[in-house]
């Protein structure tokens, strides 16, 4: 079952904030977080593992609560870069379980 | 370049016409996997391989095969091509450096746009 993301969509001005969750019914293991551009492949942005491990870009943040099986994205003074479809991806916790299952998308737009 | 790569990039076929989508990797990757986007579905994944002779399945692996013979490629073949498979696939990669796919993000292709009439 895919995760749901929320909101669908945002519309930002420069320098504003967004948060973009993310939350599964089912207990996860990771959430993996990737920015598609328009025409373009997704591209990594965070990892956020049960237990507190987090990998990922420096500029960005998130933060992942297991007991909720919720993860957000929090996108902070953000810039005309930061446009794009933003996707969570959940990986169950179930050894040796490798399925990531991607939620349907946050569509992005930052304006001047 | 460290980079995943598809063939071809766009096709356009007919229904029941076998057809193969190429991905290869030069990262030395364990993990490959396929997957396809959809106007409001988001990325659903097709099947996955963690290694070489080792695949499984994804969330929707029906009318679709995969083999991994090699490391660095992963193919998806279509046998008997329908119109609901009309899609955009990428293919990607990741090291589990042994901590599995959990802990190691995914490097994806460029996209393949596959149109079945």
């Amino acid at each position: 079952q895919q995760p749901v993301q929320s909101p669908q969509a945002v519309i930002l001005r420069e320098g504003e904030d967004a948060v973009i969750n993310c939350s599964s019914s089912k207990a996860l293991y990771s959430v993996h977080w990737y920015r598609q551009k328009h025409g373009e492949a997704p591209v990594f942005l965070m990892i956020l593992l049960k237990g507190g491990e987090q990998k990922g870009h420096d500029k960005i943040s998130a933060s992942f609560n297991e007991k909720k099986q919720q993860s957000s994205l929090y996108l902070t003074a953000s810039q005309l870069s930061y446009s794009g479809t933003y996707f969570c991806g959940t990986l169950m916790n179930s050894g040796g379980y490798q399925k990531v299952t991607f939620g349907t998308g946050t569509k992005l737009q930052v304006i001047p | 370049e460290a980079q995943v790569t598809q063939n071809p990039r766009y096709l356009i076929t007919v229904t029941g016409k076998k057809l193969t989508v190429t991905c290869s990797q030069n990262m030395n990757h364990e993990y490959m996997s396929w997957y396809r986007q959809d106007p409001g579905l988001g990325l659903r994944q097709i099947y996955y391989s963690m290694n070489v002779e080792v695949t499984d399945k994804g969330d929707v692996p029906e009318g679709y095969k995969v083999s991994r013979k090699e490391k660095r490629n992963f193919p998806l073949i279509l046998e008997s091509p329908s119109p609901n498979q009309t899609s955009l696939y990428f293919c990607a990669s990741s090291s589990t450096s042994g901590r599995a796919i959990y802990y190691n993000e995914q490097f994806f292709g460029p996209g393949t746009r596959l149109t079945v009439l």
